[in-house]
């Protein structure tokens, strides 16, 4: 099964709203980042956070990382419709291994 | 230059065909990497190449064979493909294992 779980699957908001995806997994990580994917083109990174990291800030974008929970979350605050896309984490763990949580699909309404 | 890029963009290939994807990345990238990816689903690691050895092989079938000549290039040899590879074949690339990756743009292969 995969490392990354995801919730929602889909999440449908209206511009200027906040979203929030929640990624679980299930080993100890080294990092886990978030990636952004437009109707099947190559992935965005988007934010790398650390195991011995709780926060982190980058635009519009709030990653938070609870290793106790084995969780992470990531926020947009103010959507656009140009945030519309798939979402998903990655974690590593120690043998450098990438997997992928399911995704979160976002649709922005205009 | 911080892209990967990826050619074909698209590909048909029939079952017996003999094909290579190629990627290459001009960001001094030390790893490399090879995903699958199914429609309305998270990329799948296949390879890993790190300072040009092969480093994890995600038990892809034989029918892949990956290959890096140098330090900017990983191409993917496909024979005897199946219609269940068709998928978007992504490249990624990272300075380290476990870094931050960038993604090329996908090869989307159709296999009939």
């Amino acid at each position: 099964s995969q490392q990354g779980e995801e919730d929602p699957q889909a999440l449908s908001i209206q511009e200027g709203e906040n979203a929030t995806m929640n990624c679980s997994y299930k080993t100890s990580i080294n990092n886990l980042q978030w990636y952004r994917q437009n109707s099947g083109r190559g992935l965005v990174h988007l934010i790398l956070i650390r195991s011995n990291e709780r926060e982190k800030h980058s635009g519009r974008l709030r990653v938070t990382l609870d290793t106790s929970k084995k969780s992470s979350s990531l926020l947009i605050t103010a959507s656009r419709a140009a945030d519309t896309a798939s979402y998903f984490c990655a974690t590593h763990t120690g043998g450098f291994k990438t997997i992928f949580g399911a995704g979160t699909r976002l649709f922005v309404k205009a | 230059d911080t892209e990967v890029t990826q050619t074909p963009k698209h590909l048909v290939m029939g079952m017996t065909n003999k094909k290579s994807l190629k990627c290459e990345q001009h960001m001094g990238h030390r790893a490399m990497y090879w995903y699958k990816q199914k429609a309305k689903k998270p990329p799948e690691l296949m390879f890993v190449y790190s300072y040009e050895k092969l480093s994890i092989n995600e038990s892809v079938p034989s029918r892949f064979s990956p290959e890096c000549p140098n330090s900017s290039l990983l191409n993917l040899h496909l024979h005897a493909l199946q219609p269940e590879d068709s998928a978007l074949y992504l490249c990624a690339s990272s300075q380290a294992l476990a870094e931050t990756q960038y993604f090329g743009p996908g090869t989307r292969l159709l296999v009939l």
